[in-house]
């Protein structure tokens, strides 16, 4: 069974350039999760998919925006990029459709450097 | 709002001798409790969950941890720790309730260092 696939894995843009970010997630696996490590912020939570509806979303501004396709694969994007953006974007899918705090499976990442 | 404490950023232990990762949460219902794996560069493995039931879980690679709700703790074991379990150890915590959805809050993360 095939894994959470992100793409591209590495990436890099300049300030001022948006970027988008694909995750496919695990057959049968309805929702998707976005989140972004840094070395000094850890992992944080951007937003959650599930059947093509945003479910919840953290504390980002609104450069970070996502959306999910009728066969949940998802993307993200951020929009007028800046230094501080430069980070490993990971993506999470999940079965839990009724019940929250479902397992997560992560994908490897996507990480983006920004100059 | 829950967190998430894991107060040793590193650490380092012999090939062979034990382990014990802490973590701290902070919610004020019962949560769901998770412990993950991370190899440089790669994403995250899940080693091993506590949705309710019996407090000591099991988990892949010989993992264990403990759930202690008067100490809001959920400490990863392992009896004996190999080279190859050198990597970053995630503990986190969910909350089952329907607008939370999956999001999960995670620790700052700690760092194992294995020698030989």
């Amino acid at each position: 069974k095939a894994g959470v696939t992100q793409t591209p894995r590495y990436l890099i843009k300049t300030r001022g350039q948006q970027v988008t970010l694909s995750c496919s997630p695990i057959s049968g696996h309805r929702s998707v999760s976005w989140y972004q490590q840094t070395p000094g912020q850890g992992l944080q939570f951007l937003f959650e998919y599930f059947s093509e509806t945003q479910r919840n979303k953290g504390n980002f501004p609104g450069r970070f925006s996502g959306r999910q396709f009728s066969n949940s694969r998802s993307e993200m994007n951020v929009s007028t990029l800046e230094l501080g953006d430069s980070a490993l974007y990971l993506c999470a899918s999940s079965r839990a459709a009724d019940r929250a705090g479902g397992e997560l499976f992560f994908g490897e990442g996507s990480r983006l450097t920004v100059l | 709002a829950q967190s998430v404490t894991q107060p040793d950023i590193h650490i380092t232990v012999s090939e062979g001798a034990s382990l014990e990762l802490r973590c701290n949460y902070s919610y004020g219902a019962t949560p769901y409790l998770f412990w993950y794996v991370q190899s440089p560069g790669q994403g995250l493995q899940l080693l091993l969950k506590y949705f309710s039931g019996d407090t000591l879980v099991q988990g892949i690679k010989g993992f264990e941890a403990e759930f202690k709700r008067s100490q809001s703790s959920f400490n990863l074991r392992k009896p004996s720790v190999h080279w190859s379990d050198a990597a970053e150890y995630f503990c986190a915590v969910g909350v089952a309730k329907m607008e939370y959805g999956n999001k999960l809050v995670f620790g700052a993360g700690t760092i194992l260092r294995v020698k030989s």
